[in-house]
């Protein structure tokens, strides 16, 4: 049973669109994170937070954002979806002090814009 | 620039035999690495870890070497089972909890 959830799986958006993807996680963990991944390409750390309202920037810039008001929930925000937004998002998270645990990864997003 | 890299993309094993994946780094701050297996339309899940301060670990079939010297890790997988074929990432961090990822190689094992 997955302790971290993505939804929906599978979004195709028309270009200009805002669009929202949800992450939520079970475990209590404080730290939340988002990737991106291109297929063939590595994973990509676009937004992280270390607690609620806590929000930081990524080494891969991104025109999206986030926000984590509650510790369960981190979702990520798209103002207006272009074709160059096409990617698979990965939503992660860990036990602050504990990263070396490794992340507990949700099933992704696949997000296509047309 | 990719601090985290597999350059073979993918590897073919015959079921029984080992299975070597191979990872290499740039920045040698990094002192812990993991290995994550992907399944398709699943997310990574953590299959086993080193530190710095070791250069092997082993968990099952699973062992993992580290050379900090050539900056290369490498996942052995012995013997290898056809539900190992999944998409290894290795990954690397150097503290504040943030890793860095590879490309992935695809493993498929052979009945």
């Amino acid at each position: 049973e997955a302790d971290i959830y993505q939804t929906p799986r599978y979004l195709v958006i028309g270009t200009g669109k805002k669009i929202t993807l949800e992450c939520s996680q079970t475990m209590g963990h404080d730290k939340m994170y988002w990737y991106q991944q291109d297929p063939g390409m590595e994973l990509h750390l676009i937004h992280y937070s270390y607690g609620v309202n806590s929000t930081e920037k990524g080494d891969l810039s991104s025109e999206s954002t986030v926000s984590r008001i509650r510790t369960e929930h981190f979702p990520l925000t798209l103002e207006s979806a272009r074709p160059s937004h096409t990617s698979q998002y990965l939503c992660a998270s860990s036990e602050l002090g504990r990263a070396n645990d490794g992340y507990t990864f949700g099933s992704g997003t696949r997000l296509t814009v047309v | 620039d990719q601090q985290v890299k597999q350059n073979s993309p993918s590897l073919s094993v015959q079921e029984g035999r080992i299975s070597i994946l191979n990872c290499d780094y740039t920045n040698s701050m990094f002192d812990y690495f993991l290995w994550y297996k992907k399944y398709p339309a699943e997310g990574p899940t953590f299959l086993i870890s080193i530190s710095s301060i070791k250069d092997k670990n082993e968990d099952g079939r699973f062992t993992v070497f580290l050379n900090k010297s050539a900056k290369h890790l490498s996942l052995h997988i012995v013997p290898s089972q056809p539900g190992d074929s999944a998409v290894y990432f290795c990954a690397a961090s150097g503290g504040g909890n943030q890793f860095y990822f590879g490309t992935g190689t695809s493993l498929t094992v052979i009945p």
